[in-house]
């Protein structure tokens, strides 16, 4: 069963400091997605991840994939408070279904 | 790029009653939907894949019988909270399969609706 671990949970950020949000995952996988959830909203499409060594940028957000360690990372640049949200990763298991990371709320505080 | 909507955005319905929401792909055909439901403070939770021309399929411990879903076309899906209680009061959203980048360069994403707020009292 493929299991996505995010970490942290939450994650408190002073604005212009830089930040880094963990996604494990258990099993082979595909593809890995980032996607950005603001309160009462669906998802935003940040990062699609598809092979090993991948980085992709936008803005102050870098996603990067280590597929041999089942590793990605989502690294915040000089947070500013837009940047407050709940950020999920998730996975693509072998039937092509989303499973997703618990997610990691972040607020960014002056 | 692509978007799928989901109708009606917020339902408030009363105990017993049964609800219909509908997902659809608005610029492409999708053959396959999936539905989600999110618990305040949590993650999403895939409840089924949606499937045009069969059968859904359910995840574990889902009651097909209660949350009835049916592929109409290859831009609608409809799922259906029958017999809705409270602890059926979630955030159902819906996502769709499709190709995001150029025609050159493209690659294989979820779209994801808006949601439905379904609130039962």
């Amino acid at each position: 069963e493929l299991k996505v671990e995010q970490n942290p949970l939450f994650l408190s950020m002073q604005e212009g400091k830089n930040y880094t949000i963990y996604c494990n995952y258990s099993t082979t996988s595909d593809r890995l997605y980032w996607y950005r959830q603001d309160p009462g909203k669906s998802l935003e499409s940040l990062f699609v991840l598809l092979s090993n060594g991948a980085v992709k940028q936008e803005g102050r957000l870098m996603a990067s994939l280590d597929t041999k360690a089942r590793l990605s990372t989502l690294h915040i640049t000089a947070a500013v408070h837009d940047l407050s949200a709940t950020y999920f990763c998730a996975v693509t298991d072998s039937w092509g279904k989303l499973q997703f990371g618990a997610g990691t709320q972040v607020v960014v505080t002056p | 790029g692509a978007v799928v909507s989901q109708h009606p955005s917020r339902v408030i319905c009363k105990s017993g009653t049964s609800v219909k929401i509908e997902c659809r792909s608005l610029d492409f055909q999708a053959t396959t939907m999936f539905w989600y439901r999110q618990f305040p403070k949590q993650s999403l939770m895939l409840m089924a894949t949606s499937n045009e021309g069969s059968k859904a399929t359910y995840e574990q411990g889902v009651e097909k019988d209660k949350f009835l879903i049916n592929h109409a076309s290859l831009t609608l899906s409809t799922l259906t909270v029958t017999s809705a209680h409270p602890e059926d009061s979630s955030f159902y959203i819906c996502s769709a399969p499709g190709l995001a980048g150029t025609l050159h360069s493209s690659t294989d994403t979820q779209y994801f609706g808006p949601g439905t707020r379904l609130t039962v009292l």
